[in-house]
């Protein structure tokens, strides 16, 4: 089965509005964690990611949180826009592994 | 920079008929490359993955098979497929080696798959 799962299947938000999205692992060999974003009928694309030995990493407009004691991730996203409406997959990888096991994924739908 | 490209986008076939979908990669050398299914309002499911020209590993007993005759070129086949063989496939590339975070994966736009 599947070792990472996402808090809620949706969440709607209010453009403008900070979103955060949450994601929970179970495997604590895991060293890498990534977040994607699927719009419909696309593949995923690549937003951002976190090695297990930082606890906070930044991009334009998104932040990922990762707290390795409750094996949470957090995806933040400032002032959302309607574009960033999409299915939000979080993803790890173990340093020695070659597969990303995914989780099942949050769709967020930011109204105007 | 990097490009992965797959056809078709689309495709519907008939129960039992064969399947050939088709990935390349420009742009890097020496890839790892992989297959993965999506079920409608599903997650993603490893298919088969390959670090090298025919080093093929599969994850899911199945159907379906994957060749890598070349170094950029990763092939999804079955001889007959089934109803649930149904999804959108996606194929993926990341750097084997790297000072970069590697494993990270890069998508390719998918092929929307209909058995009827």
């Amino acid at each position: 089965g599947e070792s990472v799962g996402l808090h809620l299947p949706t969440l709607s938000v209010q453009e403008g509005d900070n979103s955060i999205i949450n994601c929970a692992y179970s495997n604590s060999a895991s060293d890498y964690f990534i977040w994607y974003k699927q719009e419909s009928g696309k593949g995923p694309q690549f937003i951002i990611d976190i090695r297990s030995n930082m606890d906070k990493r930044q991009g334009q407009r998104v932040t990922v949180l990762l707290n390795k004691t409750v094996k949470h991730l957090s995806l933040q996203i400032a002032a959302t826009q309607p574009g960033d409406s999409a299915v939000y997959f979080c993803a790890e990888n173990m340093v020695a592994g070659t597969a990303l096991i995914f989780g099942k994924g949050t769709t967020l739908s930011v109204s105007s | 920079s990097q490009t992965i490209h797959q056809w078709p986008a689309t495709l519907v076939q008939p129960v039992g008929s064969p399947l050939s979908l088709e990935c390349t990669v420009e742009g890097t050398s020496n890839p790892n490359l992989y297959w993965y299914r999506q079920a409608a309002g599903r997650g993603l499911q490893l298919l088969f993955y390959s670090i090298g020209i025919d080093q093929i590993s599969s994850e899911v007993p199945q159907n379906l098979s994957a060749s890598r005759p070349q170094d950029r070129q990763f092939i999804l086949s079955s001889k007959k497929l089934l109803l649930s063989d149904s999804g959108f496939y996606l194929c993926a590339w990341s750097v084997r080696r790297s000072s970069l975070p590697a494993h990270t994966q890069y998508f390719g736009p998918g092929t929307r798959l209909t058995v009827l």
